[in-house]
């Protein structure tokens, strides 16, 4: 079926050190969105993105969409001890795409 | 506080009985949402609804069955045709359907079957 697929599966950083996690579709998205999980808790909403090559950036945490629609990107700086837990991208499939089909995710590690 | 709200939050089930997961918004929303989550394989989608007495299946919905009689509830019922149901159980809500607008998750259930 169609998927958003979402790399790494899981990354260890050291506190200050930088973190990314890419997700790619097969098909053109409507548009993204990224989710954060902490750990034991349920996703919460971060941003969305709509335009090709949008950048939008909160703080530390910097997110693109690609020009052709098809991947995105969430890239923290500076990581800290509360950024830990698992980023979802979810991106809506073609043009009138009406759910969200959700990455594998990935979970961050951060040690201090 | 507006909200979602799942329940029960932690649920254990012998083989072959059904069970009921509750969920409640006061997010006056129109859509909703059930996801499982399994680790490792993000969240797949069960069932949705944009309306009241209105719903579909998603990408999963074998040995599940919903309801949504009301704008506010939409429970999920996890039938002893799930062939395997223990897992993180999320339910969502969004203003509308439509391919725009973030998602409001609940605290999750977990059901475990012994």
């Amino acid at each position: 079926g169609q998927q958003v697929m979402q790399i790494p599966q899981y990354q260890h950083v050291q506190e200050g050190e930088d973190f990314t996690t890419y997700c790619n579709s097969s098909t053109t998205l409507s548009n993204i969105q990224w989710y954060k999980q902490r750990p034991g808790g349920h996703p919460v909403f971060l941003i969305q993105l709509v335009k090709s090559g949008e950048v939008k950036k909160q703080k530390r945490l910097t997110f693109q969409f690609g020009e052709a629609k098809k991947n995105s990107s969430l890239h923290i700086t500076a990581t800290q001890t509360t950024d830990v837990g698992t980023y979802f991208c979810a991106g809506r499939l073609g043009e009138y795409g009406n759910k969200l089909v959700f990455g594998a995710g990935t979970i961050l590690r951060v040690k201090s | 506080d507006g909200g979602i709200t799942q329940s029960p939050k932690y649920l254990f089930r012998k083989e072959g009985q059904n069970v009921t997961l509750s969920c409640e918004q006061n997010l006056n929303h129109d859509a909703m949402y059930w996801y499982r989550q399994d680790p490792g394989q993000g969240l797949r989608l069960i069932y949705y609804s944009q309306i009241v007495n209105d719903f579909q299946k998603g990408d999963i919905a074998e040995g599940y069955s919903v309801s949504r009689e009301k704008k506010e509830s939409f429970p999920l019922t996890v039938t002893s045709a799930q062939k395997n149901p223990t897992a993180f159980y999320l339910c969502a809500s969004s203003i509308n359907g439509a391919n725009t607008g973030e998602l409001f998750f609940g605290e999750g259930s977990r059901l475990t079957v012994l």
